[in-house]
């Protein structure tokens, strides 16, 4: 079965630092792995996606992921942070195994502090 | 262009009643996604529809149901409102041919 794991709940960086958000996945098949950013009131944004090909895949507003097949982790990150980036974040998981059910972690919430 | 319109925004129901939600995809997308997003977890999927069949149902009841129109549009149906099902449902379309999912502002659906 599948299954995303962000392991926190919230992540405090101060602007202009580095930040990681952490996700782990469990899948049957190769997984497809995404990155969506939902700000308060407001649908989910797509940021990035890992299908197949390099492991670092680079989004929207200069994020950036590494795909880790050997630890099955997909960690979002930013080489500076901004205050704007203040949201929740959400790394999903689906399966090319012919299903269409896309699995969401809980979420991680970031706080960028000025 | 516009981007994945849900209607209505707001709605506040009491339990057994019954419940529809409706979603316009973003024009050329044939694929619609829902989701039930409760205060402070993440999305769950609830069903995928792709050129009017059924592609994946998620864990949910019965009493919850979906169909596709002939312009894309989606409506989802909840039958016998439960307290629990008070949440964020959000609906997504996709291109045809790719995985990202572009997703709607959501309706809040408060049951009392």
């Amino acid at each position: 079965a599948q299954s995303v794991a962000q392991p926190e709940d919230q992540v405090n960086v101060a602007e202009g630092n580095p930040l990681t958000v952490k996700c782990t996945y469990s899948v049957s098949g190769n997984p497809y792995l995404f990155w969506y950013v939902q700000y308060p009131n407001r649908g989910l944004q797509f940021l990035l996606k890992y299908i197949t090909g390099d492991n670092l895949v680079k989004g929207s507003y200069g994020f950036e992921a590494e795909f880790n097949k050997s630890q099955t982790s997909f960690h979002l990150k930013k080489p500076s942070a901004l205050v704007s980036d203040s949201a929740l974040y959400f790394c999903a998981v689906r399966d090319d195994t012919g299903g269409f059910k896309t699995i969401f972690g809980a979420g991680t919430r970031l706080f960028v502090k000025a | 262009d516009a981007g994945v319109t849900q209607s209505p925004t707001h709605l506040i129901k009491t339990r057994g009643q019954h419940v529809t939600l409706r979603c316009s995809p973003i024009s050329g997308h044939k694929s619609v996604s829902w989701y039930q997003q409760v205060l402070g977890q993440g999305p769950q999927f609830i069903f995928q529809y792709y050129e009017k069949e059924e592609r994946g149902r998620g864990n949910f009841p019965d009493r919850f149901s979906a169909r596709q129109f002939p312009n894309y549009s989606s409506e989802l149906n909840v039958n016998a409102l439960l307290l629990g099902d008070s949440a964020l449902y959000l609906c997504a379309s996709s291109p045809q041919g790719t995985d990202t999912q572009y997703f709607g502002p959501g309706t809040r659906l408060t049951v009392l």
